[in-house]
């Protein structure tokens, strides 16, 4: 098991463009996360899934953001109409259901120019 | 809610000292605590975890942290800093049941190891 997985590990876009983020969670951990970073804070939820469904979306996800989880293995997480305060690091980790604790993966760093 | 408070955003120390990083939560049900190291550019790597069990935790790499219910507190130690210690460490609390739930985290503490 290499842990979990996330690419791009950097993405530069423009400004107005939609990105879209994967994250590979270790296998067989049913709960997903995503959090944001931005720089000098700590991560932020963003929203989870258990298994294919979406349990919890944070206030922060906007409508410009979406993420999936079909057949609850892979996620992604787009990002439209990308705007400079979108730029992050985008971190995600899983968990197995009864777990008490999560595994980070590396992170997805975005800069919109 | 639970919400944690990291008090010093950094912390120098030299080589060899004592360090103590400070975290402060509040939670209106027994909570988890975590802390996790986070190294330029990288993910987050947990250090040590305290899920109701022992008030005192043992981590990797020789760090500790005791979870005083009295003070809210759950302040991480390590006798004898390295230099390898350096790097950015963040205090989280989710809900205490359930398995692992969403955490929210501190703001971080960023620790400078002066040889």
């Amino acid at each position: 098991d290499t842990g979990v997985s996330q690419n791009p590990r950097h993405k530069i876009t423009k400004r107005g463009q939609n990105v879209t983020f994967r994250c590979d969670p270790i296998s067989e951990h049913n709960r997903l996360y995503w959090y944001r970073q931005t720089l000098g804070q700590g991560p932020e939820f963003l929203t989870y899934f258990q298994n294919e469904a979406q349990l919890e979306k944070s206030r922060l996800l906007s409508d410009r953001f979406s993420a999936e989880r079909p057949k609850g293995s892979f996620s992604t997480l787009e990002i439209q109409r990308t705007e400079q305060g979108d730029s992050a690091m985008y971190l995600c980790a899983s968990s197995p259901r009864t777990g008490t604790e999560a595994f980070f993966g590396q992170g997805t760093r975005l800069t919109v120019v | 809610a639970q919400s944690v408070t990291q008090l010093g955003s950094h912390v120098s120390v030299s080589e060899g000292a004592l360090v103590l990083l400070r975290c402060n939560y509040s939670s209106s049900v027994p909570p988890y605590l975590f802390w996790y190291v986070q190294y330029p550019n990288q993910g987050l790597q947990l250090l040590l975890k305290y899920t109701s069990a022992a008030t005192l935790v043992k981590g990797i790499n020789g760090f500790e942290a005791e979870f005083k219910k009295s003070e809210t507190s759950f302040h991480l130690t390590k006798p004898s800093a390295h230099m390898s210690d350096a790097a950015e460490y963040f205090c989280a609390v989710s809900l205490g049941s359930g398995g692992y739930q969403k955490v929210t985290f501190g703001t971080g503490t960023k620790l400078q190891v002066i040889p």
